[in-house]
Formats: structure tokens, C-alpha cells, sequence
């Protein structure tokens, strides 16, 4: 069972380059979502999405797109990067809410370290 | 707003030792509580949680205690191993738009066993 699959695990971008993290999950989830990881600081929701077809902003959602064509697929892209995006990046997904409300799990994705430079 | 304060590390334990790991909260209302660990090269993946004042979270060895009085959730275990070695998030459920609920997160502390 893959689980939450992302990729890559590590970039190096370049300001202003545009990039996609992938993001695939095969449990039939219908809650995805984005979130970045800086030091001192706990995770932070970028974007996130109830279904196919919808997303919805997070907590900090300026310089990201998503979109959401499948169940499957919630890829975040990074229309021009900024040193400020350099972060670790989580995709999670829960078949019951943002926070996995009946359960309270939401499964991770192993995390991609992008560095902007 | 609502928010999670958790101990920094990292705390570095000798096997077999006592772990005790801080995590404090502020909210409104009566949040669910969480703990997450994230073990190296691996993604976050729920060690347990708590759903109510008074409610003890187990798992693995792992407990911890909702308590309201002061708002905490401590995360303990009698007997530490190398393979605890790991991050360790403390998180709380927070209304969001919609009638959802996200996740608020703990900045996570480091937790290294030396054998």
C-alpha cells in the first residue's frame, strides 16, 4: 500500500523559476492537502481541497496554486519561487476532514525540501 | 487565536530513561488533541490522541493526558528505545471555514536516544 506518495524529495530552484510538487495518494481520500514545515514553527496549511474539483486557500496560500482534476492527484505549483518558500512541504490526506475528524488521522506523505535560492 | 507551544529541542535521553515532552495549548472551545511522530526519512503518521477532558491517548508505550485545568497534553513513556528517535508533534483540532476542522500545529521537538 503506497499510502501518500510525493515527489521529488529535494529541489533546488532559482527565484522566479516555476516549479509542481506532486502529490498522490491511492486510498481513495477525499480531503487533501498541502502544508510547509519551517524551524520553529509548526506545519501550516497552504491549500487544501474537499474533493475533485474543489480547493480552497489555507492559512498562507500567496504564491501557491493547486488544483484538483482526480481523487488521486493534488499536485501544488509554485508560479514564481521566492527565497521566503524555502520550506520543507507536506501532502496529507484524511477521509474525514481537514484534521481527520472521525479518526483524527491524517496520512503524510514522506515531505519535499525545496530550497529557493 | 488558537495555538500549540511545545518544548524545544532537542532532548537527548540515554535508553531506558523517562520521557516527558511539554505541549501546552490555548483555544476556544474544547479541541481534540493529537500527537504525531515523524520518524526519520518518513512522513508524519499519528501516535495518538484525545478527544475529550480527562481522556488518556495511548499507544506504543506512549501516553499522554488531556488535561483542561491546565491546558496540556504531555507526551510520556516509562522506557525509552533507540527506535524512539524521532520528531514529535503536539497538534490541536481548530474550526475552520465551512464547518471544517484543521489541525493546529506544534513546532515539534527532536527527540534523540542514545543507547
Amino acid at each position: 500500500n503506497a499510502g501518500v506518495t510525493q515527489t521529488p524529495k529535494f529541489q533546488v530552484l532559482k527565484t522566479g523559476q516555476s516549479m509542481t510538487l506532486q502529490c498522490a495518494q491511492d486510498m481513495n481520500h477525499e480531503y487533501m492537502s498541502w502544508y510547509r514545515q519551517d524551524p520553529g514553527m509548526g506545519l501550516r496549511l497552504i491549500h487544501y481541497s474537499v474533493g475533485a474539483g474543489i480547493t480552497d486557500q489555507g492559512e498562507v496560500p500567496n504564491g501557491y496554486n493547486v488544483s484538483r482534476s482526480t481523487t488521486e492527484d493534488f499536485p501544488l505549483r509554485l508560479l514564481s519561487a521566492a527565497p521566503s518558500q524555502t520550506s520543507v512541504y507536506f501532502c496529507a490526506s484524511s477521509a474525514s476532514g481537514l484534521a481527520g475528524a472521525d479518526t483524527g488521522e491524517l496520512f503524510f506523505g514522506e515531505g519535499s525540501r525545496l530550497t529557493v535560492l | 487565536g488558537d495555538s500549540v507551544t511545545q518544548m524545544e529541542g532537542p532532548v537527548t535521553l540515554s535508553e531506558e530513561a523517562f520521557l516527558t515532552i511539554n505541549c501546552t495549548y490555548t483555544a476556544t472551545g474544547y479541541p481534540s488533541l493529537f500527537w504525531y511522530v515523524q520518524y526519520p526519512g518518513e512522513g508524519l503518521q499519528l501516535l495518538l490522541k484525545a478527544t475529550k477532558a480527562d481522556d488518556k491517548g495511548s499507544n506504543k508505550g506512549f501516553e499522554a493526558t488531556y488535561r483542561k485545568e491546565t491546558t496540556s497534553f504531555h507526551l510520556e513513556k516509562g522506557s525509552v528505545q533507540v527506535s524512539d528517535s524521532a520528531v514529535y508533534f503536539c497538534a490541536l483540532s481548530a474550526p475552520w471555514e465551512d464547518s471544517n476542522y484543521q489541525l493546529i500545529w506544534g513546532a515539534g521537538t527532536k527527540l534523540i536516544i542514545k543507547p
